[in-house]
């Protein structure tokens, strides 16, 4: 298994613009995350899925969206890039049932200028 | 908002010591404790779940702890290898839901040889 993936490593974006943040995870798992990562500020959840057709908001939802056509991927959407969302962004994936145990992709390294 | 608080934020400890950091939680709702290892330029890596009052689990040199009465976990590394230096993230169940996760800051430890 490839486990969690996650496209591109790095992009730089003008003011404005948008970009897609790709992330599959090849597990079967319901649960998938997107987290972002600002120095000294942990991870924040922006939006999860508990399945396919199902998505909710984080902790930071605003300026993104997500949807979840299927189980393998939950891609991450900035429609109008902002400096503020200069971040690492994660994604991580979750059987329904075993341990709990979250499996994190690679992350994506966004600077926004 | 349920807050994860961890101490101490840094440490730098000398090859061969034994450490410990503390992560505190809200002990309301609660259905797991994470600890994830995370090494600089790589993703997070789960080391342990606990869900029980009481519960210790042991991975090599490293352990940890849980009071879910209190609301605190210990993570202790025995023996410290520079191999070991990275940030120590602790992250616990947010809202009574048991697939989101609120992740605390981190413990950075760096182990000089």
């Amino acid at each position: 298994n490839a486990g969690v993936t996650q496209t591109p490593k790095f992009r730089i974006l003008k003011i404005g613009q948008s970009m897609t943040l790709q992330c599959t995870q090849d597990m079967n798992h319901n649960y998938m995350y997107w987290y972002r990562q600002d120095p000294g500020m942990g991870l924040k959840l922006i939006y999860y899925s508990v399945g396919a057709g199902i998505t909710d908001k984080g902790e930071v939802p605003n300026g993104y969206n997500v949807s979840r056509s299927t189980t393998e991927d939950f891609p991450l959407r900035l429609e109008l890039a902002a400096p503020s969302q200069t971040s690492v962004y994660f994604c991580a994936s979750r059987p329904l049932t075993d341990s709990y145990e979250q499996y994190f992709g690679p992350g994506t390294r966004l600077t926004v200028t | 908002i349920l807050n994860v608080e961890q101490s101490p934020q840094s440490l730098h400890v000398q090859e061969g010591d034994s450490t410990n950091f503390t992560c505190s939680f809200p002990s309301s709702n609660f259905y797991a404790l994470h600890w994830y290892r995370w090494e600089t330029a790589k993703s997070p890596e789960a080391l342990f779940v606990m869900t029980l009052n009481g519960d210790e689990k042991k991975k090599g040199r490293i352990s940890a702890t849980l009071n879910t009465k209190e609301g605190y976990s210990y993570l202790y590394i025995k023996g410290s290898q520079p191999e070991d230096s990275a940030t120590y993230l602790c992250a616990s169940n947010s809202g009574g839901s048991n697939y989101k996760l609120t992740f605390g800051k981190g413990t950075l430890l760096t182990v000089n040889p």
